[in-house]
């Protein structure tokens, strides 16, 4: 099992770009999550989906859209990139029953210039 | 308020020592889950332990356990043995209840284990 796997791994952007940043995982889980991490701020939530065709805000939503493709695949756009939208990004998914474990993917770094 | 309160940015332990990173954190919901990550200097986010609040014994994983106070709304961790390769950030979390999006991470507390 590869678990959770994130594409690109590194991306530079000029301000105005858009891209999407795209996630899977292999464990059947119900849920899936997209956090971003900032220096100093620890991990703060995006958007997640709590089961194939939901999506829901999470605590820092505006300048992003996402997609749950399919259960294994959930999918982040920036639509117009902009220089504080620069961070690390992780997928995380889980099970989804309950308060368990998350599980993260490797994480895309994101520079918009 | 912070919902999930780190007090420790940084740390600096001998190796072979034992190690207390503190968690403590609040909600008013019965039910919640605590977690302990861990992020090397690679980036990735490598899971370590889980505390249930409804478990009455803590939490243990190899050299990791959890000290869980309930009452204190603590949720620490305790390496023992302190390896040079358990030099990482660490951070606590929380799960309230069945929601996916009252999830909060802790600023995390940066560990160095000293040769």
């Amino acid at each position: 099992n590869a678990g959770v796997t994130q594409t690109p791994k590194f991306q530079v952007l000029k301000t105005g770009q858009s891209m999407t940043l795209q996630c899977a995982q292999d464990m059947n889980h119900n849920s899936m999550y997209w956090y971003r991490q900032d220096p100093g701020m620890g991990l703060r939530l995006i958007y997640y989906s709590a089961s194939e065709g939901t999506t829901d805000k999470g605590e820092v939503p505006n300048g992003y859209n996402v997609s749950r493709l399919n259960k294994r695949e959930f999918s982040l756009r920036l639509e117009s990139a902009a220089p504080s939208q620069t961070s690390v990004y992780f997928c995380a998914s889980s099970v989804g029953l309950g308060p368990e474990t998350q599980y993260f993917g490797p994480g895309t770094r994101l520079l918009v210039l | 308020a912070q919902k999930i309160t780190q007090t420790q940015p940084g740390m600096f332990v001998q190796e072979k020592e034992a190690v207390t990173l503190d968690c403590t954190y609040d909600t008013s919901d019965p039910s919640y889950g605590l977690f302990w990550y861990k992020q090397p200097s690679s980036g990735e986010m490598i899971f370590l332990i889980y505390q249930g609040s409804y478990d009455q014994q803590n939490a243990t994983e190899g050299r990791y356990s959890l000290n869980f106070q309930k009452a204190r709304k603590s949720a620490n961790l305790v390496i023992s043995a302190s390896q040079l390769g358990d030099s990482a950030m660490y951070f606590c979390a929380m799960r309230e209840g069945n929601r996916d999006d009252k999830i909060i991470f802790g600023k995390g507390t940066r560990l160095h284990i000293l040769p």
